[in-house]
């Protein structure tokens, strides 16, 4: 069964603290990994991975997909209040009949 | 430019009564998606449309149904509504399948008494 799993579920740090998020999958025929962000309700965009080992990167939030060990990363540098939300991960594939599984999320805290 | 919208923001039914959402995508978005968010299940998918015609379906009873018109605005409907169903719905938009990633709406916040 395809699934996506995300750890870990909830992370409290302090602001200036370096975190990093987890997204492993098993997707049939995986196409792409997405990356967002809730804060209160509508999820907004971050990344797009589709290729091993290419790092993307937007100021303090970079990530990076390893299609072989079915797995990505978001690290986030110097965390700020403003990045205490939820972090979806989704990924895509070619069948069944989904369009993106997404994982539970990871919910972060970041205390000033 | 606007974004996915939503209505109603928020929504108190009864078990039993039905309840239909409703999503304007961003103009030229021609898919719309459909997903259940609860606390324990996370984000759960509904249905694809693309150009008035269902792609894909997730693993929802046959209560929960949906349709798009020809200006992609798309509905999604749940009848005989149990208290499961309370959750946030979301409706996300993107301009090609598959390639470009969603925008979502602000969803539909909906809870069963």
């Amino acid at each position: 069964e395809d699934k996506v799993v995300q750890s870990p579920l909830s992370l409290v740090v302090h602001e200036g603290d370096t975190v990093t998020l987890n997204c492993s999958y098993e997707v049939t025929n995986f196409r792409s990994l997405l990356w967002y962000k809730q804060e209160k309700k509508a999820p907004t965009f971050l990344f797009m991975l589709t290729s091993s080992g290419i790092e993307k990167k937007s100021g303090r939030l970079s990530s990076i997909l390893d299609k072989k060990e079915l797995f990505s990363i978001l690290n986030i540098t110097a965390t700020q209040t403003g990045d205490s939300a939820i972090y979806l991960c989704a990924v895509e594939g070619t069948s069944g009949t989904y369009k993106y599984i997404f994982g539970t999320g990871t919910r972060l805290k970041v205390l000033a | 430019k606007a974004g996915v919208t939503q209505t109603p923001r928020y929504l108190i039914k009864t078990r039993g009564q039905q309840v239909t959402l409703s999503c304007s995508p961003i103009s030229g978005h021609r898919s719309v998606s459909w997903y259940q968010q609860t606390p324990g299940q996370g984000l759960q998918f509904l249905f694809e449309y693309f150009s008035e015609t269902q792609r894909n379906k997730g693993n929802f009873p046959g209560r929960f149904s949906g349709r798009q018109f020809s200006n992609s605005r798309s509905e999604m409907n749940v009848s005989t509504l149990e208290l499961g169903d309370s959750a946030l719905y979301l409706c996300a938009s993107s301009s090609r399948t598959a390639n470009y990633g969603y925008t979502f709406g602000s969803g539909t916040r909906l809870t069963v008494v």
